[in-house]
């Protein structure tokens, strides 16, 4: 698969424990961040989203949290589970052209081990 | 079976060569995106489509070119004049209002030596 993992910030969880990936944006006028997680191989999958004028949204197992102050993100999972091993992509969206552009962050390596 | 597909997973060519990389979805999205990821790094937004018959360019189009005659296909190529063209490329989509969310392919890594 693809080494899209290769030189990324790594985090190592033993499973069952909660993980706390963090992400910095450049952009104050970002409108809306949404998480991706991507496994070996793959193309990113949604995981959840959040808008500028909130600054906690919980789903199954995550919850993202956006602190705009020093332009922060971060997703919290609970009870990790090596299915979570993964690469895990902020993406800040911006306003132009017509549209929402967004921009990734470098990622995160998660490694869940059993 | 909705999604995104690309093809192939894997391609080879010849340095100098231009190389024509397939993007198609049946999800009715109005908004298409290529990107480009390195080890180590982000994705890169190189070119994107929100209606038929236009794009635009993103941040580092330079070296590829696109074409959007249909809602479903959105087909990039990676020219000569790409000066380091080895890399992971990622097709996406978007309906252009409502869900904010992207919608990827699988993927297709491109290797030119």
């Amino acid at each position: 698969g693809e080494s899209v993992g290769l030189h990324l910030p790594t985090l190592s969880v033993q499973e069952g424990d909660n993980s706390i990936i963090n992400c910095a944006y450049s952009n104050s006028a970002s409108d809306y961040f949404i998480w991706y997680k991507q496994e070996s191989g793959k193309g990113p999958q949604f995981i959840i989203d959040i808008r500028s004028n909130m600054d906690k949204r919980q789903g199954q197992r995550v919850t993202v949290l956006l602190n705009k102050t020093v332009k922060h993100l971060s997703l919290q999972i609970a009870a990790t589970q090596p299915g979570d091993s993964a690469v895990y992509f902020c993406a800040e969206n911006t306003w132009r052209g017509g549209s929402y552009i967004p921009t990734f962050g470098r990622g995160t390596s998660l490694i869940v081990h059993p | 079976d909705g999604g995104i597909t690309q093809s192939p997973k894997y391609l080879f060519r010849k340095e100098g060569q231009n190389v024509t990389l397939s993007c198609e979805q049946n999800l009715n999205h109005d908004a298409m995106y290529w990107y480009r990821q390195d080890p180590g790094q982000g994705l890169r937004l190189i070119y994107y489509s929100q209606i038929v018959n236009d794009f635009q360019k993103g941040d580092i189009a330079e070296g590829y070119s696109v074409s959007r005659e249909k809602k479903e296909s959105f087909p990039l190529t990676v020219t000569s004049a790409q000066k380091n063209p080895t890399a992971f490329y990622l097709c996406a989509s978007r309906l252009r209002s409502g869900s904010y969310e992207q919608y990827f392919g699988p993927g297709t890594r491109l290797t030119v030596t």
